[in-house]
């Protein structure tokens, strides 16, 4: 069975770059799916960041693109997201997950599951 | 951008059914996706591609599809039921409701 789990700093100081990477253990990213990172501010929504494919492939919410970076490391068999000039509302729950194709072809016509459990990242000086 | 827009709240009592509609213009020609989310918890699918559900998810989670609007419905609700449910879709970007908050009283 799948299983995602993220690993980080808690803590991140306004305008530095935040770095987070999800280990996948029981399925080799190296043979297909995208896999995605979604976050959660505080008592608010979920908001998509990016995902990526297998192959490198990358996609972004373009409220974020600017400064969203989204890697694959086949031979750690985790992914990993960068996130630059942060500030207090970049503070969230941020989760990995794997991002399933509904055969379509276009990758944001599909869904999450399952999802890592979640790590929160405080802006803060 | 695109919105999918989802009441904020849904109360129901034990045994009775929930439905939670989530509304956007591009729901005709894409998908929906439905997630359950307890508190301190990550979200869990319950529905895909609409109507499917996935294993492991019970039966009385049941999604559909109508023009704009798709409703994710809880039929028999239990108290374990009691979470906020988001949906998911698309249009160009991946996009998420707003969440509801289910109540079971």
């Amino acid at each position: 069975q799948v299983q995602l789990q993220e690993s980080g700093p808690g803590l991140v100081k306004p305008s530095e770059t935040l770095s987070l990477t999800c280990a996948v253990s029981g399925y080799s990213i190296s043979s297909g799916y995208y896999w995605g990172w979604i976050r959660q501010p505080p008592g608010k929504g979920l908001e998509w960041i990016g995902s990526i494919y297998h192959s490198g492939s990358t996609y972004y919410n373009p409220s974020l693109k600017s400064r969203v970076t989204i890697s694959v490391d086949t031979s750690k068999n985790q992914f990993s997201l960068k996130l630059s000039s942060v500030t207090a509302a970049d503070t969230a729950v941020y989760y990995c997950a794997r991002h399933h194709d509904d055969g379509s072809g276009s990758y944001y016509n599909g869904w999450f599951d399952p999802w890592g459990q979640g790590t929160l990242v405080t802006v803060s000086s | 951008s695109y919105e999918l827009t989802q009441p904020p709240s849904v109360s129901v009592s034990p045994g009775q059914t929930a439905r939670i509609t989530c509304s956007g213009d591009a729901l005709p020609k894409q998908y929906a996706y439905w997630y359950q989310q307890k508190p301190g918890q990550a979200p869990v699918l319950v529905i895909y591609k609409d109507s499917e559900r996935p294993s492991g998810i019970p039966e009385r989670f049941s999604g559909s599809s109508s023009g704009t609007t798709v409703t994710l419905t809880i039929s028999g609700v239990q108290a374990e039921d009691e979470a906020d449910y988001y949906c998911q879709s698309a249009d160009s970007s991946v996009v998420f409701g707003g969440g509801t908050k289910l109540t079971v009283l």
